[in-house]
């Protein structure tokens, strides 16, 4: 069974850089997956920031790519997600997704729980 | 990328059926079949209930069923029950290789 879990600070200081990891289990980062995050403010809609293939090929939300930075570490299976410069609209659930894309499908099969991050001094 | 328009709330009583559209642009749903829907219940993530259009997972009732003409997704849901209350979500692959949501819908059963 595939399971992903968030793990990060809950709590950023305005300007600061909002760093966020996700563990896999169950199924190999070196897949044929796509890992991605997205996110959730509070009592909104879902943003999709960013996903990374294993072997380093990344696509960016255009209206993020200038503060997103994602990364693989194939050796521990986790993915990470860095935004910097972050402002109070920053503050939502993160939530970090497994995703089947083929040249027919693009979807996200496998969600996280999602964690809270609320951006705030 | 624009989010997906879809309606902000449709309603429905048990056993009847409920449409929820997804409206984008030629640029992600009008050009391609890599649409589907996410089912989320409050405070829980969300479940992907269709894909590539009108492909249901494993598990999910034939109830739910999607379809799509030009650049307009939809998501029907036949025979409503209590426990389909929840915020209804599309998305769609776009022409920039990325991933778009909708602003979500909330579905009440009356």
């Amino acid at each position: 069974q595939v399971q992903l879990q968030e793990s990060g600070p809950g709590l950023v200081k305005p300007s600061d850089t909002l760093s966020l990891t996700c563990a896999v289990s169950g199924h190999s980062i070196s897949s044929n997956n796509w890992w991605g995050w997205i996110r959730q403010p509070p009592g909104k809609g879902l943003e999709w920031i960013a996903y990374i293939y294993y072997s380093g090929s990344i696509f960016y939300n255009p209206s993020l790519k200038s503060r997103v930075t994602m990364s693989v570490d194939t050796s521990k299976n986790q993915f990470s997600l860095n935004l910097s410069s972050v402002t109070a609209v920053d503050t939502a659930v993160y939530y970090c997704a497994r995703h089947y894309c083929s040249i027919n499908s693009c979807y996200v099969d496998y969600w996280g729980q999602g964690t809270l991050v609320t951006v705030s001094s | 990328q624009s989010a997906l328009t879809q309606p902000p709330s449709v309603s429905g009583s048990p056993g009847q059926s409920v449409t929820i559209s997804c409206t984008g642009t030629s640029s992600d749903v009008g050009s391609y079949n890599r649409v589907s829907w996410y089912q989320q219940p409050p405070g829980t993530a969300p479940k992907l209930m269709i894909y590539e259009v009108s492909n249901r997972p494993s598990g999910v009732p034939d109830r739910f069923s999607g379809s799509k003409s030009g650049n307009t997704a939809s998501l029907t849901i036949s025979g409503l029950r209590a426990e389909d209350e929840a915020d209804y979500y599309c998305s769609s692959y776009t022409s920039s290789s990325t991933l778009v949501f909708g602003g979500g819908t909330k579905l009440t059963v009356l």
